[in-house]
């Protein structure tokens, strides 16, 4: 079964830092990886969507990497911001399973200091 | 506006009860999905529809029931068998099954 881990758990930086979330899946038959954001008691909101074809994908100050073959996904977030401060969680969609759900980390819970 | 609603935000619920969560898009999305949060763990799947009068259980589908009477709407029946269903219920829809998921805002439902 497909497991999804994202290290750390949890990062405190200064603003105005570059940093790098991870993200590693145990089964590489995947169809995309979705990172999102959540703000405390929010919903999800969707930041990028890599399809297992694309090697990465850039937002704004967001860009994603993505290697199936190696099982890892990086989230970069250039020049962070207090309002980057949000828990980020990556998402994978297993290859021919159909119109079934994401499989999700438990997130990284950053927090930007001012 | 093109989204997703939840409704209530909050809602409780007395032990023996059911009760029904509400989830509408205007995002003319096929497929839709309902998941659960819990503190310290990752989003698990409760039901998904690909397709109007369709629906699959996912991952953790005991307790619950859904319906898909419309595109539009799928809503969530958490049932008295739910042993343990206080969480965050976040709904989900995607234009198919293999694109991008937008979420709506969640309900938090707390059992008294």
């Amino acid at each position: 079964k497909q497991e999804v881990t994202q290290i750390p758990a949890a990062l405190s930086v200064p603003e105005g830092e570059n940093l790098v979330l991870n993200c590693s899946f145990t089964d590489s038959a995947i169809y995309n990886l979705q990172w999102f954001r959540q703000d405390p008691g929010k919903g999800l909101t969707s930041l990028l969507l890599i399809q297992s074809s694309q090697r990465e994908q850039t937002s704004g100050r967001l860009n994603a990497s993505l290697d199936k073959s190696s099982g890892r996904s990086t989230l970069y977030i250039a020049a962070s911001q207090p309002g980057d401060s949000a828990t980020y969680l990556c998402a994978v969609r297993v290859a021919g399973g159909g119109a079934d759900g994401l499989t999700f980390g438990k997130g990284t819970h950053l927090i930007i200091q001012p | 506006d093109g989204g997703i609603t939840q409704s209530p935000k909050y809602l409780f619920r007395k032990e023996g009860q059911n009760v029904t969560l509400s989830c509408e898009q205007n995002l003319n999305h096929d497929a839709m999905y309902w998941y659960r949060q819990d503190p310290g763990q990752g989003l698990r799947l409760i039901y998904y529809s690909q397709i109007v009068n369709d629906f699959q259980k996912g991952d953790i589908a005991e307790g619950y029931s859904v319906s898909r009477e419309k595109k539009e709407s799928f809503p969530l029946t958490v049932t008295s068998a739910q042993k343990n269903p206080t969480a965050f219920y976040l709904c989900a829809s995607s234009n198919d099954w293999y694109n991008e998921q937008f979420f709506g805002p969640g309900t938090r439902l707390t059992v008294l």
